[in-house]
C-alpha cells in the first residue's frame, strides 16, 4: 500500500513570494489533514478535509493560506504572500474517515522564508 | 479547550535499557483517544502506540506500553529493552471520541539512544 505522499521536500522562497504544496493521500482515505510544525513545536492542525469538504479550519490563517480538494482525493496547500514565520514543516495526513483514529502521515514539505 | 503538555524535552537512554516519557492533558471530556507518535530525523512520523479513554486495560506494542492515569490526566510511554533505532521525537497526542475529531500534540520529547 502506497503511503502519504507530499511534494515539494523542500523550498526556499523570499518573503512576500507564493508557494504551493501538494499531498496526496493514501487511497481510499477520505479524511486529508495539513499540519504546521514549526521548529521545537508538536505539528497544529491548518484544515481538515473530509472528502472534498472542510471539517475544521479554525487554525488557518485565512488572510494569507488557503487550501483546496476538489476531487476528494489530493490537496493543495498555498501560501500567498509568505512571511518569515511560516517558515516550518507542513505535514499532510489522512485517515480513512474522520471517526477513524489513525492517521498516517506523509514525509513533509519543509519551508524556509528568507 | 483541551491541552497536551511534555514537560521532558530531552530524554537519554542506554542501549538495552528502559526508558519512560511522560504526558499530560487536560480536558473535560470522558471518552477520547490517546496516541504516542514516533518521528524520526529527517522522517515521517508514525504511530506507536493508542489508548481508548474508556479502557482501563494499559496498551502494549511489543516493547512499547503506555500507563495510563484516567484520573490523574496522565498517558506515559514506557519503551523497553531501547535500540538505537528508537532515537527519535516522540509526540503524545489527544483526539476527542466525537465532534470534529481534531488532534491536538504536545511539544514533543527528544529521546537520545547511547550506545
Amino acid at each position: 500500500e502506497a503511503g502519504v505522499a507530499q511534494s515539494p521536500r523542500y523550498k526556499i522562497i523570499e518573503k512576500r513570494q507564493s508557494v504551493a504544496f501538494w499531498c496526496n493521500p493514501i487511497s481510499g482515505h477520505a479524511t486529508l489533514y495539513w499540519y504546521q510544525q514549526i521548529l521545537g513545536q508538536g505539528p497544529k492542525l491548518l484544515i481538515q478535509f473530509q472528502n472534498n469538504g472542510v471539517v475544521d479550519d479554525s487554525q488557518l490563517p485565512k488572510d494569507r493560506f488557503s487550501a483546496e480538494r476538489l476531487k476528494g482525493v489530493d490537496s493543495t496547500l498555498k501560501i500567498q504572500p509568505a512571511k518569515l514565520e511560516d517558515s516550518a514543516v507542513y505535514l499532510c495526513a489522512s485517515s480513512l474517515d474522520r471517526r477513524r483514529e489513525t492517521q498516517y502521515f506523509g514525509p513533509g514539505t519543509r519551508l524556509l522564508v528568507l | 479547550a483541551q491541552t497536551v503538555t511534555q514537560s521532558q524535552p530531552e530524554m537519554s537512554v542506554q542501549e538495552a535499557e528502559t526508558v519512560t516519557l511522560s504526558c499530560t492533558y487536560d480536558t473535560s471530556e470522558s471518552d477520547y483517544y490517546l496516541f504516542w507518535y514516533k518521528q524520526p530525523p529527517s522522517r515521517q512520523m508514525i504511530l506507536v502506540i493508542r489508548q481508548e479513554a474508556y479502557k482501563q486495560q494499559n496498551a502494549t506494542e511489543n516493547r512499547f506500553s503506555v500507563n495510563f492515569q484516567k484520573a490523574a490526566k496522565s498517558f506515559s510511554l514506557k519503551i523497553s529493552d531501547s535500540q538505537l533505532g528508537d532515537a527519535a521525537m516522540y509526540f503524545c497526542a489527544y483526539r476527542r471520541h466525537s465532534g470534529t475529531y481534531k488532534y491536538i500534540f504536545g511539544t514533543g520529547t527528544r529521546l537520545k539512544v547511547l550506545a
